[in-house]
Order: structure tokens, then sequence, then C-alpha cells
């Protein structure tokens, strides 16, 4: 079955960089665009960019232009996600969701567990 | 603020059918598909509406979507202790060029 594991919670500090992974298994990693959605603590669900692995280029939302970086392995079945200059607003559960088809605008049908970053000098 | 309004809460008790509001625009519900979304307390989104009104394999038939012009709406019959969650809607916007999500909705089960 389709699982998508990602890496373990980070503390970082004010300033610096994080990078999330999530590792794609039980489907062919390059047929699927992978999305990044962050959640801050208590509110809702915020798309910040994705990737078509076929096609190799990334799509951010405008509000993380410049900031966040999207990568995808596909010998490893990996997708990155790296967001830096972290402030104390960018603490979040940060998800990496799966699209159903290799276009970015095809709905998500499996996330990932979710990664919590905690920035904190 | 999100690009899309939903509802911050909604109730009802066991048995009963509630329903959820998702209104957007013409670049996002008008003229790409809506998905709903349903999270657990501590858990990750699980897909519950795919393409305004289809259910993924595995989603009881309680759980019902549907769109009209800019706005679409879940419904939920038969309610049940354990559909208390969140519950988001979600579109592809053609201006933004990305997803874009409803604030969420708390659904509780009195």
């Amino acid at each position: 079955q389709v699982q998508l594991v990602q890496s373990g919670a980070e503390v970082k500090k004010p300033g610096s960089s994080v990078k999330v992974s999530c590792k794609a298994s039980g489907g062919t990693f390059s047929s699927y665009a992978i999305s990044w959605v962050r959640q801050a603590p208590g509110q809702g669900l915020e798309w910040m960019g994705g990737i078509s692995p076929i096609y190799g280029t990334a799509n951010y939302a405008q509000k993380f232009q410049g900031r966040v970086t999207i990568t995808a392995d596909e010998s490893t079945s990996t997708a990155y996600m790296e967001l830096s200059s972290l402030r104390s607003d960018d603490m979040a559960v940060y998800y990496c969701a799966r699209s159903v088809g290799q276009q970015l605008f095809s709905y998500f049908d499996y996330w990932g567990q979710g990664t919590l970053v905690t920035v904190s000098s | 603020q999100s690009v899309l309004t939903q509802p911050p809460s909604a109730s009802g008790t066991p048995g009963q059918r509630v329903s959820i509001s998702c209104s957007g625009g013409s670049s996002n519900i008008g003229s790409n598909t809506l998905n709903w979304f349903q999270q657990l307390p501590g858990t990750a989104p699980k897909l519950l509406i795919y393409s305004n009104n289809q259910r993924p394999s595995g989603v009881p038939d309680r759980f019902s979507g549907s769109r009209s012009g800019t706005s679409a709406s879940l419904a939920i019959s038969g309610l049940q202790s354990e559909d208390e969650a969140d519950y988001y809607c979600a579109a592809w916007d053609d201006s933004l060029h990305g997803w874009v999500f409803g604030g969420g909705t708390k659904l509780t089960v009195l």
C-alpha cells in the first residue's frame, strides 16, 4: 500500500534552516506530484508548494517564494522541503501530500504523518 | 485569512444530518473541482471527498459532497461520535497557481 514516511521532529533556532524529507513507497514515485502543506498550532492547512518529479520543476506559494526549496530524488523515492530564515511563526507541523497524478493540481490522495518543526532560541 | 471560507464550527447530535459550507471564487471553486479532508485530533488529514462529490474507497456513503458555482458543501448524515473532527475544503486556484484551503470547520457531536 502507499505510504509517505516523513523525517522526525526538529528543533531549530531563529534564522536557521530546516530540511524535511518524505519517503514514498507503494507506487511509482515519478508518476505523482508531491506537495508540502503546513499547519501551525491550532490553525488550518496552508499549501507551501510542490514538485512534479517527472517534470523536475517546483512551484511555490508566493508567501514562501525565496525561502522554500522543494526537491525530489527519484533514486530514493524521496521528496524534500527546505525552509530557510526560520522565524517563530514557522513553528508548525509540516506534511507532505501526494497528488493522484503527475500534475500539482491533482487532488491529494495520501498524506505523510507530519513533522513537527519547533523554532526556539 | 483563508481564500476559501468555511464556518469555524458545526455541531449535531448522533443520527442527525449536518452540512458544512465552503465558499470561494471564480479562480478556485468556480473553475476547479473541490475536495474535502477530514482531520481527526492529532492525525494527518485524510481525503474524504474528491472531484466535488466522489468518495474514495472506504469512505462511508454517509458523507456526500456537492458544488454549485463558487460554493460547495459537505453533508454528513447519520452523524456518529467518530465523525467529530476538523473538516477542510480545498481547491486549486488558477490565479494563485496553487492550492487554497478553507480555514477548517470543527465538528462537534453533542
